[in-house]
This record gives C-alpha cells, sequence and structure tokens, in this order.
C-alpha cells in the first residue's frame, strides 16, 4: 500500500493566484513527519516545509503553506500569489517516527505550471 | 546556509563498468542516505548510514550497491557492474537528527548517471 500519495499528477495555476497541491498519508505511527520538496527542472531537491504529528499549528514557510488534517491524514501544501518560478514538481514526503534512522518516503509528485 | 554537495553532476559510463559518487554532507549531520530517481519517476530510498555503518537498506539496494565513508567528509555510493537500468539521479541527503529546524533532510544537488 502506497504510505504517501499524491493523486494530481499535474496542476496549472494562474500567476497570482492561490494553488493547492494534495498529499495524503498512510501511517500507524503516532510520531511522524510530513515535508514538501520542490523539484525544478534543474534537478535539485529544495526543501520548502516541514510540519510534525505533534505540531498544533499549520506550518508556514513564506508563501507557502501547510494545511495539515491530522484525522483526515492529509497535509496538502498551499502556494499563495504563484510565480512563474513555482513551475516545478513537487513532492510530498514522510518520516516515520519509529523508523530510527530517518529515511524518507516520497509521493508520486504533482507537476506544477504556472500560466503568465 | 549549509549544503550538501556531490560530484560528479553528470557522468555517463559504459554498460558493466563501475561508478563512484561522492557526496559531502553537512559537517554535524550523523544520518546519510542515497536516493535514486529514474527519470519521471518519484524519489526512491536505497541506503541510510549512520555510526560508520548501514543503517538501513531498501531491496534496491543489493550487492552491486555499496556506501562507505572513507574518511571524516566524504560519503560515497559505489555502483559495480552498472547496467542501463541504472541511469538515474542519485541524490545525497544529510539529516542532524535532532529536534526542531533539525527534522530537515537536506538533499544535494544530484548526480546525473547515464549508462550507455
Amino acid at each position: 500500500a502506497q504510505k504517501i500519495t499524491q493523486t494530481q499528477p499535474g496542476m496549472f495555476v494562474q500567476e497570482k493566484e492561490a494553488v493547492t497541491l494534495d498529499c495524503t498519508y498512510d501511517t500507524s505511527d503516532p510520531s511522524y513527519g510530513l515535508f514538501w520538496y520542490k523539484q525544478p527542472s534543474s534537478g535539485e531537491m529544495i526543501f520548502l516545509i516541514y510540519q510534525g504529528s505533534y505540531d498544533q499549528q499549520n506550518a508556514t514557510e513564506g508563501r507557502y503553506s501547510l494545511n495539515f488534517q491530522k484525522a483526515r491524514k492529509s497535509a496538502n501544501l498551499v502556494i499563495s500569489a504563484s510565480q512563474l518560478g513555482d513551475s516545478a514538481m513537487y513532492f510530498c514526503a514522510m518520516r516515520e517516527g519509529n523508523n530510527q534512522g530517518g529515511k524518507l518516503i516520497f509521493g508520486q509528485g504533482t507537476e506544477l505550471s504556472v500560466k503568465p | 546556509e549549509p549544503e550538501v554537495t556531490q560530484t560528479p553532476s553528470h557522468q555517463v559510463t559504459q554498460m558493466g563498468q563501475e561508478v563512484i559518487l561522492r557526496c559531502v554532507p553537512i559537517s554535524n549531520h550523523l544520518y546519510f542516505y542515497w536516493y535514486r530517481q529514474i527519470l519521471g519517476q518519484k524519489v526512491e530510498f536505497l541506503v541510510s548510514f549512520y555510526n560508520n555503518e548501514i543503517s538501513e537498506k531498501s531491496e534496491i539496494f543489493d550487492d552491486q550497491f555499496s556506501v562507505e565513508r572513507p574518511d571524516g567528509s566524504n560519503f560515497t555510493l559505489k555502483i559495480r557492474s552498472t547496467k542501463l537500468e541504472d541511469s538515474a539521479m542519485y541524490f545525497c541527503a544529510s539529516w542532524e537528527a535532532q529536534g526542531g529546524p533539525g527534522n530537515t533532510i537536506y538533499f544535494g544537488e544530484g548526480s546525473w548517471l547515464t549508462v550507455v
């Protein structure tokens, strides 16, 4: 079974609009962390935002926010005021607390295209 | 901001040859990783390394692969007898393994391996 599911292979958004990228996860571990990474066409993986399972508030980092709904096991990324430079692949990932080695499990990714 | 560095950025190799990919993790980090991303696919965990030994490995990480930390700074992935299907982007990552911002796993810019 998939531990991280991103159901949107591709998304389009108009420049300056907000966009939500979906991510659902599956774990029985009460302690876990959720990450979003951006991968532009150049290939590098850029860390965007982190949410811990015990965090009381949704994480925010500049134009990025994470809509964390624990009961629904979803961790959607919201990008406000989209810019052309936001066009990239976006990956949701999870680290389970019982995994001492801290490895990340990635979703399939969502390709975001920002239209001028 | 500290960063993970990888060399080479791109390598082309003949099928059957051995390849060594090099990484310099962030200096105070404790866990090191190799991930693989076949073109157009999701990022897959290969191996984690802690305290000079393998902490965890995936089923992808068979006898063809090995990792080592030959000195205090470098972390290498060796791929023996390369196959066409080894063509992928290989990411090195490191993790401080402490709370707060240290929860973030940082990735290098990747090494593109093309096997011909």
